[in-house]
């Protein structure tokens, strides 16, 4: 069975500085893989996600991930924060194969805030 | 279509009372998932269709839990004689899965989510 690990449940970083939210994943093949963010109350949008292709991928608000394979990780970069970016974060796994069902394991979350 | 939305959005209830929520997903999408997200932790699946039919669902999903999509339209989720441990938010989200051979790439919108309290 696929799981998800984000060794970080919080984060607390200054405004303008950068962020690395890590993720890392166990399962048997190489799946498809999302970062959400949950703000107070809400439900979830959708940052970035990978299926194939280039390992470096671009997402909503200035969001970056990065799939690394031999590290089986997929941590979220942004190169300067901003107030509004406080929040959870949801990295998320689903399998590839149709018949499978696709649906998506999350990990435990991060909770980022952010100091003025 | 503004996305996937949910009612009510919060639902309090005492401990032994049957509630349903409903999900109304993205119209042209084919696929609906329930997802239960407790306090602190991350969504976990509940089960899910493919159009009408209730194609998996979790262990989570106890003989209380019930849910349906008629005419692979509106999905309701129903839990019975509710306990307090059933307290959480629960989470639709729909997608339109293309399938290339025997991949299936799946996009999931999720809905503001329904927050249940069992007292």
């Amino acid at each position: 069975a696929q799981s998800v690990t984000q060794p970080d449940i919080h984060i607390t970083v200054s405004e303008g500085a950068s962020l690395e939210l890590r993720c890392n994943y166990s399962y048997g093949a190489t799946p498809y893989l999302f970062w959400y963010v949950q703000s107070p109350g809400q439900g979830l949008q959708l940052l970035l996600k990978y299926f194939s292709g280039d390992t470096l991928v671009q997402g909503i608000k200035g969001f970056e991930a990065e799939f690394k394979r031999s590290q089986s990780s997929f941590n979220l970069r942004k190169p300067s924060v901003h107030w509004s970016d406080a929040a959870e974060y949801f990295c998320a796994v689903e399998p590839p194969y149709n018949n499978a069902g696709n649906m998506l394991t999350f990990g435990g979350g991060t909770r980022l805030m952010v100091k003025p | 279509d503004t996305g996937v939305s949910q009612n009510p959005r919060h639902k309090i209830t005492k401990r032994g009372q049957n509630v349903t929520f409903r999900c109304d997903p993205i119209s042209e999408h084919n696929r609906l998932y329930w997802y239960r997200q407790t306090l602190g932790q991350g969504p976990e699946f509940l089960t899910y269709f493919q159009n009408e039919a209730q194609l998996e669902k979790s262990r989570l999903l106890s003989d209380r839990f019930s849910a349906e999509r008629p005419k692979g339209s509106f999905s309701t989720l129903e839990i019975q004689r509710t306990e307090q441990g059933d307290s959480a938010m629960y989470l639709c989200a729909s997608s339109l899965t293309i399938s290339v051979g025997v991949l299936g790439y799946n996009e999931q919108f999720f809905g503001p989510g329904t927050r249940l309290t069992v007292l």
